[in-house]
């Protein structure tokens, strides 16, 4: 059973650039979760996709944005990026809305903008 | 504004010995609380997670205390062996697993 996957595994990218990150749950599991982690701190919410929609969404700009598919797969696009953006970027799913569930994390992406 | 504080920074533990990280909340709405351990290049790993009804919680050598009252949790590992060397995340969520708030991490290093 794959747990959650996530590619590319490294990314470098300019300022100014766009980004698409993907990610793929744990079998059985339809909402997923974005966070991203600087380094030498704990992971922060980005957003959480459900039944193809965005449910919750953290403290982050509109220059980050996701898109869920039927298959319940999840991709993060960042616009327009900084210096500030360089981080791994974690997405972790886990089944339903429920609250008993536990989220899994992926390996992360980690991306690096010159 | 950082909604979960933990503590120490970093840790260093003989093999055996016990390892100890505290982290203290403010938000009562919290009815969650995990521990994360992640290596270098990995993803968080769920260790052990505990909700506010009781106040402790073990899972062979990970050990939750959890202080409602004074908002306080805190993860013990038994036995420490050198495989355990690696950063622990402290997490607090509303309404189950959902938005997790994660505290700075600690890294621990057992030493042989």
């Amino acid at each position: 059973d794959a747990g959650v996957t996530q590619s590319p595994t490294h990314l470098i990218k300019t300022r100014g650039q766009q980004v698409t990150l993907r990610c793929s749950p744990k079998s059985g599991h339809d909402t997923v979760s974005w966070y991203q982690q600087a380094l030498g701190q704990g992971p922060q919410f980005i957003f959480q996709y459900y039944e193809e929609e965005e449910r919750q969404r953290g403290n982050f700009p509109d220059r980050f944005s996701g898109h869920q598919f039927p298959n319940y797969s999840s991709e993060l696009n960042v616009n327009a990026l900084w210096l500030g953006d360089s981080a791994l970027y974690l997405c972790a799913s886990r089944s339903g809305q429920g609250v008993s569930d536990t989220q899994y994390f992926g390996p992360g992406t980690r991306l690096t903008v010159l | 504004q950082q909604q979960v504080k933990q503590s120490p920074q970093s840790l260093i533990v003989q093999k055996g010995g016990i390892s100890i990280i505290n982290c203290a909340y403010e938000n009562t709405a919290f009815d969650y609380f995990p521990w994360y351990q992640q290596f270098p290049g990995k993803g968080p790993a769920l260790l052990i997670a505990i909700r506010p009804d009781v106040s402790e919680k073990k899972e062979g050598r990970f050990t939750i205390s959890f202080n409602k009252s004074a908002k306080q949790f805190s993860l013990h590992i038994m036995d420490s062996q050198p495989g355990d060397s690696a950063t622990y995340f402290c997490a607090a969520s509303k309404n189950g697993a959902n938005n997790l708030f994660f505290g700075t991490g600690t890294r621990l290093t057992v030493i042989p």
